[in-house]
């Protein structure tokens, strides 16, 4: 039972570099989100899609970019890494109709550090 | 967007103590998910309340939602070191359904000496 898969763990990054951060989910989600949490700021949403070929920006989506090619896949893409983008990166799957009390399941992260 | 607010910060409580965490929201709470995190893991759920006055119990941690729908409150009871970690609230905006996107508060950390 895989869930949300994440990779890579941890990864170090100069500035001005880029990067691509991989999500995959097998529970056959229409959706997925990714998020970043830095101290004390619990986690902020960066995009999220609601299908193949839809997403949407959310709350801190500067930097960032995303593109939903198949259900599965959500990757995440810094085309130029700062150091205000060191963070743990999540991202999340979930179905369109929750009426169980588990509709959103999370990877275990990356950490990412820019140097 | 929605805006979520946890309190308090942080909480020190002896083992052994009840102790209670609000999160309050800008707008009326839909979807409302409490989460579980040890320091540099992922997020374990814990609840998720839909319902105006609903309460939900998973052994000694209990969540609810209140009649207005616009505060959660996670209450521990005779809390363990077991229970230390940061805890969050996430909202999702809609009934019965998601829209695919949480919006989370600050969260609240949680320490509990022997």
């Amino acid at each position: 039972n895989a869930g949300v898969t994440q990779t890579p763990k941890f990864q170090v990054l100069k500035t001005g570099q880029s990067m691509t951060l991989q999500c995959a989910q097998d529970m056959n989600h229409e959706y997925m989100s990714w998020y970043r949490q830095d101290p004390g700021m619990g986690l902020r949403l960066i995009h999220y899609s609601v299908g193949a070929g839809i997403t949407d920006q959310g709350e801190v989506p500067n930097g960032y970019n995303v593109s939903r090619s198949t259900t599965e896949d959500f990757p995440l893409r810094l085309l130029s890494a700062a150091p205000s983008q060191t963070s743990v990166y999540f991202c999340a799957s979930s179905y369109s109709k929750n009426f169980d009390n588990n509709g959103y399941t999370f990877g275990s992260g990356t950490r990412l550090t820019v140097v | 967007s929605q805006e979520l607010e946890q309190s308090p910060q942080s909480l020190i409580v002896q083992e052994g103590k009840n102790l209670t965490i609000n999160c309050t929201s800008s707008k009326t709470l839909y979807g409302l998910y409490w989460y579980k995190q040890k320091y540099g893991e992922g997020l374990i759920f814990l609840m998720m309340l839909q319902k105006g006055g609903e309460e939900k119990s998973h052994e000694k941690i209990t969540a609810k939602l209140d009649e207005k729908k616009q505060q959660s409150s996670l209450h521990i009871t005779a809390s363990q070191p077991s229970h230390a970690g940061i805890y969050l609230c996430g909202a999702d905006g809609a009934w019965g359904s998601t829209l695919g996107r949480l919006y989370f508060g600050r969260g609240t950390q949680l320490t509990v000496w022997p």
